[in-house]
């Protein structure tokens, strides 16, 4: 397995322009969320999903889409990119709700300009 | 308002001590606690979790207490090892939903 994977490592935006996070797994989990992550700030959730066409808004949820169209996808849109997203975004999926542990991709490290 | 704080945001220990990271929380209501690890460069990984109807989980080197008196938990680690070195969150799944609440982490670092 490969776990929870996450493209691209690294990326740069000009202000306003749009791309999207990529996020996959493949252990045939329910849930999936994505993170972002700041200094000092611990770990945000951003948008969470708890199956295929059923997504959520987290605690910061705002610049920022989702979808969730299979199982093993959960891509991340920024709409319009900010310096204020500049971050390192974390994507997690979980087996159920009983079992509380996620499991985390390795990151994407975005810098808005 | 923080509904899960960790106060100390480094830690430095000598190797084979012990260490202890705490974490505090308001809402009583909270059922289930966990602490991930995060090296540098890496997603966070499970480390290990504890129900309100536990006051101890222990695994390996690694234990966790619960005083739901005082809404505090605190991870043990014995004897710490420079592998340890990394930052630790401690995490909560709110009840009835999946929206997580971090802690802001606590920097560890085990001196050899």
């Amino acid at each position: 397995n490969a776990g929870v994977t996450q493209t691209p490592k690294f990326q740069v935006l000009k202000t306003g322009q749009s791309m999207t996070l990529q996020c996959a797994q493949d252990m045939n989990h329910e849930y999936m969320s994505w993170y972002r992550q700041d200094p000092g700030m611990g770990l945000r959730l951003i948008h969470y999903s708890v199956g295929a066409g059923i997504t959520d808004q987290g605690e910061v949820p705002n610049g920022y889409n989702v979808s969730r169209s299979t199982t093993e996808d959960f891509p991340l849109r920024l709409l319009s990119a900010a310096p204020s997203q500049t971050s390192v975004y974390f994507c997690a999926s979980s087996y159920s709700r009983e079992t509380y542990e996620q499991y985390f991709g390795p990151g994407t490290r975005l810098t808005v300009t | 308002d923080q509904q899960v704080k960790q106060n100390s945001p480094s830690l430095s220990v000598q190797e084979g001590r012990i260490s202890i990271l705490n974490c505090d929380y308001t809402n009583s209501m909270f059922d289930y606690f966990l602490w991930y690890k995060k090296y540098p460069a890496e997603g966070p990984t499970f480390l290990i979790s504890i129900s309100s109807i536990k006051d101890k989980n222990e695994d390996g080197r690694f234990t966790v207490f619960l005083n739901k008196s005082a809404k505090h938990l605190s991870l043990h680690i014995v004897p710490s090892q420079p592998g340890d070195s990394a930052v630790y969150f401690c995490a909560v799944p709110t009840s009835g939903t999946y929206k997580y609440i971090f802690g802001t982490g606590t920097r560890l670092k085990v001196l050899a």
